[in-house]
C-alpha cells in the first residue's frame, strides 16, 4: 500500500525558509517510473501544483514560484524534501505531497497534508 | 486566479445527476487528454476520481464519469448520494512539464 506523510513546521516567520519533508511508504523513488509532487492549498482556496521530482532525479517547478523552490530526494531515508524561500503570509496553506507515475498526469494517492502558517 | 475555470458551486437532489465543467485553453484541457478530477471532503486530502478524461480508478463508483469537448472538460455525478457532497477539482497537463488545477466546485446534495 502506497502512503505518503508530510512533516515540517506549522509556523514560520515572514522571510524565513520553509523546509517540508515527505516520507514515502510502499514505494521508493529508486523505482523506475515513479515521481513525487508537492501541491498546496491556501485556506478555502484552490489547489496549486508546486514541484515534481522523478526517480531519475529530474525536477520540475511551477514557473511562477521556481525561483523560490527546491525539491530534492533522500533515497536512503525514502524521503522527498521541499524548500521554499522568502516565505510570506500569502504562502499560508496546507502543503500536500503526492505519488505519481512517470508519463501519467495525475497524482494518486496524496498525503494527509500539513498546514503551514506564515506569521510574525 | 486559477488556470482552469470551474463554477464555484453546483447542487442536486439525491438521485439526480449533476455536471461540473472545467474550462481551459488549447494549451491545456484542449491540447491533451490528460484531465483528471479530484474529490475533497472537508479536512481531507484530495482523492483521484477520474484520470485521462474518462477513466475511473479502481474503487470509484461508476456513478462518476468524465468527458471533454474542445477546451472544456466535465465531471458528471449520476444518482447523487449524500456522501458525494464535497469539493471537486479538475486538473490538466499544460505542456512543458506544467500541471494546472481548477478553482474548485462545491457540490451540495440538497
Amino acid at each position: 500500500q502506497i502512503t505518503l506523510k508530510e512533516s515540517g513546521p506549522t509556523l514560520v516567520k515572514p522571510t524565513q525558509t520553509l523546509t517540508l519533508t515527505c516520507t514515502l511508504s510502499g514505494f521508493s523513488l529508486t523505482t523506475r517510473g515513479v515521481a513525487v509532487g508537492w501541491i498546496r492549498q491556501p485556506p478555502g482556496k484552490a489547489l496549486e501544483w508546486l514541484a515534481l521530482i522523478y526517480g531519475n532525479g529530474n525536477k520540475r517547478y511551477c514557473p511562477s514560484l521556481e525561483s523560490r523552490l527546491t525539491i530534492t530526494k533522500d533515497t536512503s531515508k525514502n524521503q522527498v524534501v521541499l524548500t521554499m524561500t522568502d516565505m510570506d503570509p500569502v504562502d499560508t496553506a496546507t502543503y500536500y505531497c503526492a505519488h505519481r507515475i512517470t508519463a501519467r498526469h495525475w497524482f494518486d494517492p496524496w498525503g494527509q497534508g500539513t498546514l503551514v502558517t506564515v506569521s510574525s | 486566479q486559477s488556470a482552469l475555470t470551474q463554477p464555484p458551486s453546483a447542487s442536486g437532489s439525491p438521485g439526480q445527476s449533476v455536471t461540473i465543467s472545467c474550462t481551459g485553453t488549447s494549451s491545456d484541457v484542449g491540447g491533451y487528454n490528460y484531465v483528471s478530477w479530484y474529490q475533497q471532503h472537508p479536512g481531507k486530502a484530495p482523492k483521484l476520481m477520474i484520470y485521462e478524461v474518462t477513466n475511473r480508478p479502481s474503487g470509484v463508483p461508476d456513478r462518476f464519469s468524465g468527458s471533454k469537448s474542445g477546451n472544456t472538460a466535465s465531471l458528471t455525478v449520476s444518482g447523487l448520494q449524500a456522501e458525494d457532497e464535497a469539493h471537486y477539482y479538475c486538473s490538466s497537463f499544460a505542456g512543458n512539464y506544467i500541471w494546472v488545477f481548477g478553482g474548485g466546485t462545491k457540490l451540495s446534495v440538497l
